[in-house]
């Protein structure tokens, strides 16, 4: 059974940072593309970020371009967001969410659809 | 980026009738090199985070009940609960995966009447 649970959420204030934590177990982790998407309180699901199974490609929505940064660590099965320079309109629950099939082709980016889901951390951004 | 537009926003069905839920992306999601539509279809319920239902439009991911179909190619896609049931009442997301950004539609609430 695919498990995915996300740490490092909480309050920060604006212009701070913060660093999120998803640890996966249930699955090989490094053949798949991980993402990051979050979900503002009341709001529908925003794409963050990906990242291929080996780290090395990554792509980010516009909004968080610049300011976040996703990254992984195969050897312990664990997907990270750094968050800095955070914005009231960062507040949400982010989930950490395994894409499917690695074997896909003709997308453009990484991954594909989201296949499994963590339960989200919120992250509250104000002072 | 690619627009997913959902219809309608929200609808209200009996229970054992038929709910549909359209959506529209700006352009087309279809790769004529693989034949696939790049669409996806999620439930998330109250409390819960999204469940993946449909992949590739039509595919039906493991555990999900026959009474929900997707169908759909190019840029117009449906999904549909054949006999709502009352543990259907969730949100309903299509996303597309044929290019980055990821986007997902606004969201249709169903609701029983």
């Amino acid at each position: 059974e695919v498990q995915l649970l996300e740490s490092g959420g909480g309050l920060v204030q604006p212009g701070g940072s913060l660093r999120l934590s998803c640890g996966a177990s249930g699955f090989a982790f490094s053949n798949y593309a991980m993402n990051w998407v979050r979900q503002a309180p009341g709001k529908g699901l925003d794409w963050v970020s990906a990242v291929s199974g080996s780290g090395d490609t990554s792509f980010y929505a516009d909004s968080v371009k610049g300011r976040f940064t996703i990254s992984r660590d195969n050897s312990k099965n664990t997907l990270y967001l750094q968050m800095n320079s955070l914005r009231a309109e960062d507040t949400a629950v982010y989930s950490c969410v395994k894409a499917g099939d690695p074997s896909v082709t003709g997308t453009r980016g990484v991954g594909n659809w989201f296949d499994s889901w963590g339960q989200g951390i919120l992250v509250t951004v104000s002072s | 980026d690619i627009v997913m537009t959902q219809s309608p926003d929200s609808l209200a069905v009996s229970l054992g009738e038929r709910a549909t839920i359209h959506c529209k992306s700006s352009q087309t999601v279809f790769y004529s090199p693989t034949n696939r539509n790049y669409l996806a279809w999620y439930q998330q319920k109250p409390g819960h985070p999204p469940r993946l239902l449909f992949y590739w439009a039509s595919t039906r991911e493991s555990g999900v009940p026959d009474r929900f179909s997707g169908s759909g190619s190019g840029t117009d896609f449906t999904l549909t609960v054949s006999s709502l049931q009352a543990e259907d009442v969730a949100v309903y997301y299509c996303q597309q995966y044929y290019d980055t950004p990821r986007t997902f539609g606004q969201g249709t609430k169903v609701e029983i009447k």
